[in-house]
């Protein structure tokens, strides 16, 4: 049964550092790996998606990486923003199992 | 244009009663999922419909019924509300059932059971 875990749960950092958002899941046969980003009371936004032939995906500040061998898969934001406060999720899909989440704040 | 809209976004309501949570998307996706995310903001998926043929369906209680009746609707009807039912339903939609498809969600519909 595939699991996904995220850590570190929250973080408040800020504005202007680098951040790492971890995600590790037990099952490696996936089909691709999502990284979104939840605002309260809003619905989710997909960040970016991986390819389990892939091994990284970047858009803008945002660069997800993937190694599917370790079960792992890192968010990293550059000179992060108060408007990056959101909670980030991964999911992996086959059936998109979710991740736990980071509460991520960033203060000015 | 809202891309996945979910009617209402606040349903408050007794145990025992019956409700539907309604979902529109104007992508042209051809899969739309339901996906109830509990007091501890871990998001699960409960159903899938691709072509309004049912795909994916979890363990879910069977109070818990979908209807696709075209591509661009799924609707959540729930019979005999618990206590426990109380969540966020998020709607969502993506091109095909999986690979390399991109999820669009909705706003959710936060359903509170007195």
């Amino acid at each position: 049964k595939q699991e996904v875990t995220q850590i570190p749960a929250a973080l408040s950092v800020p504005e202007g550092e680098n951040l790492v958002l971890n995600c590790s899941f037990t099952d490696s046969a996936i089909y691709n790996l999502q990284w979104f980003r939840q605002d309260p009371g809003k619905g989710l936004t997909s960040l970016l998606l991986i390819q389990s032939s892939q091994r990284e995906q970047t858009s803008g500040r945002l660069n997800a990486s993937l190694d599917k061998s370790s079960g792992r898969s890192t968010l990293y934001i550059a000179a992060s923003q108060p408007g990056d406060s959101a909670t980030y999720l991964c999911a992996v899909e086959r059936k998109l199992i979710f991740g736990t989440g980071t509460r991520l704040q960033v203060f000015p | 244009d809202t891309a996945v809209s979910q009617t209402p976004k606040y349903l408050v309501t007794q145990m025992g009663n019956d409700k539907s949570i309604k979902c529109e998307q104007n992508l042209g996706h051809d899969t739309m999922y339901w996906y109830k995310q509990d007091s501890k903001k871990f998001l699960k998926i409960m159903f899938s419909y691709n072509n309004k043929e049912l795909i994916i369906n979890e363990t879910v209680p069977n109070r818990f019924s979908p209807k696709s009746p075209d591509k661009a609707h799924l609707n959540l009807h729930i019979n005999s509300l618990e206590l426990g039912d109380s969540a966020v339903y998020f709607c969502a939609s993506s091109q095909g059932p999986s690979g390399a498809n991109v999820l669009t969600f909705g706003a959710g519909s936060r359903l509170t059971v007195l």
